[in-house]
């Protein structure tokens, strides 16, 4: 079975840092490209990034995009997401999520997620 | 900026009842890359339907997915009160994921 489990949210004021984590198991991790997927009651679901199999394919919403930094651990079956100069706006349920390829540009889809971790940004 | 715009926002139905839910996309996209998901309360997105009309493994079939260019439906055919839920429709393009805004299937 296809597991997900996030971690790493947490309360930080605007301007810090925070790193998610995103434990994979039920599946071979570096088949699959991985995702980062946000969602806030406001602005419903929003994909930050992603990142193929070999980490030589990443992408970013414009949103994050010189603030986040994606990557991954094939040997730890461990994907994370840096969030530097955090911002109220980043205020979100935060996903891992596969799609069903090894290519980022083959990446159509996301077919299974986690659970979820919150992050809220604040003073 | 590309945008998929779902309609209605809200659809009141029975168990038992279709449901037709409408994703309208900003300019024409190739099918293959639309997709649809259930999210329920405090659980995360499922996906349901992928390529426009392809069933993820394990959806039931009263779940079908149609259309082409810039107009994709989802309908569930004789709603089970499992079904109450929102729904999601997905564009990918250019290396760029995008989510319609939901709509929200409850009950009557």
């Amino acid at each position: 079975e296809v597991q997900l489990l996030e971690s790493g949210g947490a309360l930080v004021q605007p301007g810090r840092s925070l790193r998610l984590s995103c434990a994979a198991s039920g599946f071979t991790f570096d088949d699959y490209a991985m995702h980062w997927v946000r969602q806030t009651p406001q602005k419903g679901l929003e994909w930050v990034s992603g990142i193929d199999w070999n980490s030589d394919d990443i992408g970013y919403a414009d949103s994050v995009r010189g603030r986040f930094t994606i990557s991954r651990d094939n040997a730890k079956n461990t994907l994370y997401l840096q969030m530097d100069g955090l911002r109220a706006e980043d205020t979100a349920f935060y996903y891992c999520a596969t799609s069903p390829s090894q290519w980022l540009v083959r990446a159509y889809n996301f077919d299974n997620w986690g659970q979820g971790t919150l992050v809220t940004v604040s003073s | 900026e590309f945008v998929l715009t779902q309609s209605p926002g809200t659809l009141s139905l029975s168990p038992g009842e279709s449901a037709t839910l409408s994703c309208r996309a900003s300019q024409s996209v190739e099918s293959s890359y639309l997709a649809w998901y259930q999210q329920k309360p405090g659980q995360s997105p499922r996906l349901l339907i992928y390529g426009a009309s392809t069933r993820a493994p394990g959806i039931p079939d009263r779940f079908s997915g149609s259309g082409s260019g810039t107009d994709f439906t989802l309908t569930i055919s004789k709603l089970e009160p499992e079904d109450f839920a929102v729904y999601y429709c997905q564009h990918y393009g250019s290396s760029v994921w995008t989510f319609g805004q939901g709509t929200k299937v409850d009950m009557k």
